[in-house]
């Protein structure tokens, strides 16, 4: 079983839906972080939390510790939207990044 | 644009090869991360090094080396390539010795592919 697990692993949305993708882990973290991966291959972090809630524009992040559980929103998807997004997790017991394996999201026009 | 260069974007070569890959991390940022992402893997840490140290290895193969030199730009060295090595390599900085204190930024990586 893989340390850190997402779903779903693909996603097709309409434009304008409401998009969630969950990410849950097994070991301890001290961080985790979002990534969007765009078709191209280039990688942008979205976001680092450790705890609560983050928002950037239409994207918030939120992560239970407790729980071992994260999740990304899109509002108001858009075709732009289109990418892999990926968990990360920075495991207590080290300075490195564990990953999922990504959830392709397509959003159709 | 994170500010992260690296280079070449493309590389392709023969299989008992050696390659250097090569990144210049953001300005002010001191931690350099080394990354491999292959289509039945994923992405995986290799090794980190900050402000001139070797500070973290993960699944780097011993065929694989890399440093860090004091303009802090980093190269990863690639030798004896095996036609499992055809990859994107990933470099990410950040400011801080650990990644969890200040936010990754990701290169546009090299794709290398070994024929």
């Amino acid at each position: 079983k893989n340390e850190v697990e997402q779903s779903p692993q693909n996603l097709t949305a309409q434009e304008g839906e409401f998009i969630t993708i969950n990410c849950s882990y097994s070991v301890g973290i001290s961080a985790l972080h979002w990534l969007q991966q765009h078709p191209g291959g280039g990688i942008v972090s979205l976001f680092m939390l450790s705890s609560g809630k983050k928002k950037h524009g239409r994207l918030i992040a939120t992560i239970n510790i407790q729980e071992k559980h994260s999740s990304l929103h899109i509002t108001a998807s858009h075709p732009r939207d289109s990418a892999v997004y990926i968990c990360a997790v920075v495991t207590t017991s080290g300075s490195r990044l564990t990953f999922g394996e990504g959830t392709q999201l397509t959003v159709n026009p | 644009d994170s500010g992260v260069t690296q280079t070449p974007k493309h590389l392709i070569t023969a299989t008992g090869q050696r390659v250097t890959l090569r990144c210049s991390p953001r300005s002010g940022d001191l931690s350099v991360y080394w990354y491999q992402q292959s289509l039945d893997q994923g992405l995986q840490f290799l090794i980190q090094y900050y402000n001139g140290e070797e500070r973290a290895k993960g699944n780097i193969l011993e065929r694989f080396s890399a440093q860090q030199f004091p303009d802090l730009h980093s190269e990863l060295n690639l030798s004896s390539l095996e036609l499992g090595d055809s990859a994107l390599y990933f470099c990410a900085s950040s400011r801080t010795v650990d990644p969890y204190n200040s936010p990754l930024h990701f290169g546009n990586g090299t794709r290398l592919t070994v024929t």
